[in-house]
């Protein structure tokens, strides 16, 4: 089965350090979304992307937060500056059809120190 | 702003029916999800529904759907060990391009033996 796959799995970076997260989507997908977990909160969409541009983006997701598609294959998160309330578990996820039967990613644990 | 509500947590016995069960705000909903995740994983779609259909049957799932109370609920039959995971509902909202899911804050499964 196809699936979305996303590195490094844990990440801990030193606030004020940028940081990119791997995402790798379904091949014949074409939406591709970040959304981000903080623990104990709910799960909240960041972005999406489609047509190699944002489609729509979150209070969230400001001048720090940035993706890109950069080889038809990845997409990328990067986080400019990071901040110690950045970390959460950040999940890509890939859809054929805007946000319908969207496959997520296994998440990559974003620790800030 | 748009919502989605559940129970924190259910307790079942092997064998038993579990239902869990969720609430939303967004009437123009179109498709409502249940994710499942498991220790350590990803988010993984079980299963959804389409806002106009009142119930979904796959293999032991069973999803309700009460679009006037906005009340949604999963049904796993014949609950088994393997079922133990912090259960997601979701809901799409958005049009065109710019859908995206809301979460609920997740239903933790505990199956007794």
């Amino acid at each position: 089965e196809p699936e979305v796959t996303q590195t490094p799995s844990h990440q801990v970076t030193q606030m004020g350090q940028e940081v990119i997260l791997r995402c790798v989507p379904i091949s014949n997908h074409l939406y591709f979304y970040w959304y981000r977990q903080i623990l104990g909160q709910k799960v909240e969409f960041l972005v999406s992307f489609y047509n190699n541009e944002i489609s729509e983006k979150s209070e969230i997701f400001d001048d720090q937060f940035s993706v890109e598609r950069p080889d038809g294959s990845n997409f990328t998160l990067k986080i400019r500056s990071t901040k110690l309330e950045d970390s959460a578990m950040y999940f890509c996820a890939s859809s054929l059809l805007p946000a319908f039967e969207a496959f997520f990613g296994q998440g990559t644990r974003l620790t800030v120190v | 702003g748009e919502d989605v509500e559940q129970s924190l947590f259910l307790s079942v016995r092997e064998g038993d029916s579990s239902v869990i069960n969720c609430t939303y705000t967004d009437s123009s909903s179109t498709y409502l999800y249940w994710y499942k995740q498991e220790p350590g994983a990803g988010l993984q779609l079980l299963t959804y529904i389409f806002s106009n259909m009142d119930m979904k049957q796959d293999q032991r799932l069973t999803v309700l759907l009460n679009k006037k109370d906005k009340h949604l609920s999963l049904r796993i039959a014949d609950t088994q060990t393997g079922d133990s995971a912090i259960y997601f509902c979701a809901e799409s909202i958005g049009g065109g391009n710019n859908r995206k899911l809301i979460w609920g804050l997740g239903t933790s499964l505990a199956v007794n033996p």
